[in-house]
C-alpha cells in the first residue's frame, strides 16, 4: 500500500520569499506523485506531476517539485511567494496495487505575509 | 461542459431527511471518484468507481452512505437520516482511467449542512 506525508500542516512565509513545502511518500512500486492546490472555497487544481520522467517538475504559477527517490520524498518549492499563492496545498500519489490508487496527504496550508 | 460538474452546489438539510449529490464527470473518464472534507480538514475518501468494475466502497463511513454510477457516467451519492457530522464539502473527481500517470480533475464540491 501507499501513503503520503505533508510534513506541516501550516507554513507562514514573507511575500518575495522562497517556499518549501514539504511532502514525503511511501510506496511498494514506482509511484506517480501529484501536488493540487485548494484556494479558499474552490475546487482543486493540478500544480504538477511526476511521472517518472524527468526527476524536477515544473508546474503552474512558477512551482517546481523534485523527485528523490533515496529521500523518498517530492517536496514543492517556489522562488519567491506572492500574495495569490495563499492555499492548501496537497500532495498525492498514485500506485498500482489497490483499487483506490490515490492517496492524499492531510494537507498544508500557506500563508503570505506583506 | 468540459470539466466535472456536481450539483447541487449547496445543500441544506434536516437532520434525519435523505439527501443526493449528483456528478458528472468528464467524459469518456473511467474512473470516478468521491472525497469529504470536512472545515479545515484534508479529504478523506468515500468510494472509487472504475469502469465495469466493483466499486472500491472501503471508506463509506457507515452504512446510511451509498453510490452509484450509472451507464458508467454519472453518479450520485446518497445520505440516508442525514446527522449534524454528515455536513462537510463533498467532491467528486475522474480521470480518464484508474491507471499511474493520469491527474484526477475535480468538481467544485458540493456543500452540504445538516441541521
Amino acid at each position: 500500500a501507499q501513503s503520503v506525508t505533508q510534513l506541516d500542516s501550516h507554513v507562514s512565509v514573507s511575500e518575495g520569499t522562497p517556499v518549501l513545502l514539504r511532502c514525503n511518500y511511501s510506496s511498494s512500486y514506482s509511484p506517480s506523485l501529484f501536488w493540487y492546490v485548494q484556494h479558499p472555497n474552490k475546487g482543486l487544481q493540478l500544480l504538477l506531476k511526476y511521472t517518472s520522467a524527468a526527476t524536477l517538475v515544473k508546474g503552474i504559477n512558477g512551482f517546481e517539485a523534485e523527485f528523490k527517490k533515496s529521500e523518498t520524498s517530492f517536496h514543492l518549492t517556489k522562488p519567491s511567494a506572492h500574495m495569490s499563492d495563499a492555499a492548501e496545498y496537497f500532495c498525492v500519489v498514485r500506485a498500482p496495487g489497490n483499487n483506490n490508487d490515490m492517496r492524499f496527504g492531510a494537507g498544508t496550508r500557506l500563508t503570505v505575509k506583506p | 461542459g468540459a470539466g466535472v460538474s456536481q450539483s447541487p452546489s449547496n445543500k441544506v438539510t434536516e437532520k434525519g431527511k435523505d439527501v443526493e449529490l449528483r456528478c458528472d464527470p468528464i467524459s469518456g473518464h473511467t474512473a470516478l471518484y468521491w472525497y469529504r472534507q470536512s472545515l479545515g480538514q484534508g479529504l478523506e475518501f468515500l468510494i472509487y468507481f472504475q469502469g465495469n468494475s466493483a466499486p472500491d466502497k472501503s471508506g463509506l463511513p457507515s452504512d446510511r452512505f451509498s453510490a452509484e454510477r450509472t451507464g458508467g457516467s454519472v453518479s450520485t451519492l446518497t445520505i440516508q437520516r442525514t446527522q449534524q457530522e454528515d455536513s462537510a464539502v463533498y467532491l467528486c473527481a475522474s480521470s480518464l482511467y484508474g491507471g499511474l500517470n493520469t491527474e484526477a480533475f475535480f468538481g467544485q464540491g458540493t456543500r452540504l449542512t445538516v441541521v
